[in-house]
């Protein structure tokens, strides 16, 4: 139980263009989600959190206006990296836990590699 | 000072031994802690959980959380190769105002089990 699918795996973009991935609660529903960013070598960064219904909350540092965050049901999360640039390509994971408590453990996705050419 | 701060590493040991992997956390008020293995281009996938002081044992792996003085330990028996991973301890912070459930990672400390 407990699985988060998450979409595309990998994706290469033009600089300038943007890119949708998609982060999906397969058998639970989930109002809260998170997404993290990975360089190499590096740990996982809270980029922000996706709330069903109403705004995200983003990270010190992190730019709404670039990534952008959508929440629109209960098991659909979306982050839309904006005129992406080659300082963008990282690895993208999305995160969710089933229930309404908040001190369970958190579920990944398998993770986005973005590559901006 | 990180909230969450381990030993990047690489800690070696070979094949059969204990490995011990350490994780210190600034939150004094925490109260979730979790032992995550992330394979070299995959993404986090959780061992441990624990909540309260003292051990918790899973198998070969038994998490330590000491909150008095804010250390949480991941020992590993009887290593073995298929082990060599990156090991990553994520803490729940708790805000007064609001708990959202994040977790914060530590940097992960990179495990070597040789045959």
């Amino acid at each position: 139980g407990a699985v988060v699918s998450q979409h595309p795996s990998w994706v290469i973009c033009k600089s300038g263009t943007s890119v949708k991935i998609e982060c999906r609660s397969l058998d639970f529903q989930a109002t809260t989600m998170f997404w993290y960013r990975q360089f190499p070598k590096q740990s996982l960064m809270l980029m922000a959190t996706s709330n069903e219904g109403s705004k995200a909350t983003y990270e010190q540092g992190v730019e709404k206006d670039k990534f952008l965050i959508n929440h629109a049901s209960l098991t659909l999360s979306t982050l839309t990296v904006t005129s992406a640039h080659p300082e963008d390509s990282s690895f993208y994971i999305c995160s969710a836990r089933p229930g309404t408590g908040n001190n369970s453990p958190l579920h990944f996705g398998n993770g986005t590699r973005l590559t901006v050419t | 000072q990180k909230e969450v701060e381990q030993n990047s590493g690489p800690l070696s040991v070979p094949e059969g031994a204990i490995a011990s992997l350490n994780c210190t956390y600034s939150d004094r008020v925490s109260q979730s802690f979790f032992w995550y293995r992330q394979y070299s281009g995959k993404s986090p996938e959780l061992i441990m959980s624990i909540y309260s002081n003292g051990d918790k044992e899973d198998g070969r792996f038994t998490a330590q959380l000491n909150k008095a003085s804010q250390y949480v330990s991941l020992l590993i028996r009887d290593s073995q190769p298929s082990d060599s991973a990156t090991y990553l301890c994520a803490v729940s912070p708790v805000n007064i105002s609001s708990n959202t459930g994040k977790l914060i990672f530590g940097q992960g400390t990179t495990l070597q089990v040789k045959p």
